[in-house]
């Protein structure tokens, strides 16, 4: 088992590029978790997605991001017209189930710099 | 009320000292108590987790002390060795939280050989 694919591992954009984010869970995961770590800081939340629907979006920033989880294929986190403060290392997490308590792993995360 | 508050931030111990960590929360809601490790370039790995329904949990040098009336929980390493230094987060979750965790702001451990 390959455990949770998270590419590419660093992505580098200019201001006002766009970032995409991928994450592939691990075999027979169907619930993907976002978060987003910033320098120094724990990692926050940022969205839950079962295959084709977003469950929770709470701790997504309203403008500029979304996310996705196709029936087919990995998850997508997009970030449009990126900004400076959007330089962090953002981690996603698979699991069988919806809950922390039983197989919750998370990927190596993808490293964005905003130059 | 959905923080969960780490300290220290960071943490110097001797090889073969205790290392603990401490974390505080207010939401009495919360029911699971996970510490996750996590190495430089890497993603977070579950080390130790607790219920509330316990006031320690212990796997091999990890422990988990609780203490539920004062919404206060803590890692213990003991013999702590250079191969733990890493960062350390707690973190919190409800059985209705549909699988989202509530993080501590990370403890950065350095244990000198």
């Amino acid at each position: 088992n390959a455990g949770v694919m998270q590419n590419p591992r660093h992505l580098v954009r200019r201001r006002g590029q766009e970032a995409r984010l991928r994450c592939s869970p691990m075999k027979g995961h169907s619930h993907v978790y976002w978060y987003r770590q910033l320098p120094e800081e724990g990692l926050k939340f940022m969205v839950y997605l079962q295959k084709e629907n977003i469950i929770d979006e709470s701790g997504m920033p309203k403008e500029r991001f979304s996310a996705e989880f196709p029936k087919e294929g990995p998850s997508i986190l997009r970030i449009q017209q990126v900004v400076r403060g959007d330089s962090a290392a953002y981690f996603c997490a698979s699991s069988p189930v919806a809950s922390p308590k039983e197989g919750y792993t998370f990927g190596s995360g993808t490293r964005l710099t905003v130059v | 009320q959905q923080q969960v508050k780490q300290s220290p931030q960071s943490l110097i111990v001797q090889k073969g000292g205790i290392s603990i960590i401490n974390c505080a929360y207010e939401n009495t809601a919360f029911d699971y108590f996970p510490w996750y490790q996590q190495f430089p370039g890497k993603g977070p790995a579950l080390l130790i987790a607790i219920r509330p329904d316990v006031s320690e949990k212990k796997e091999g040098r990890f422990t988990i002390s609780f203490n539920k009336s004062a919404k206060q929980f803590s890692l213990h390493i003991m013999d702590s060795q250079p191969g733990d230094s890493a960062t350390y987060f707690c973190a919190a979750t409800t059985s209705s939280n549909t699988g989202k965790l509530i993080f501590g702001q990370g403890t950065t451990l350095q244990v000198k050989p």
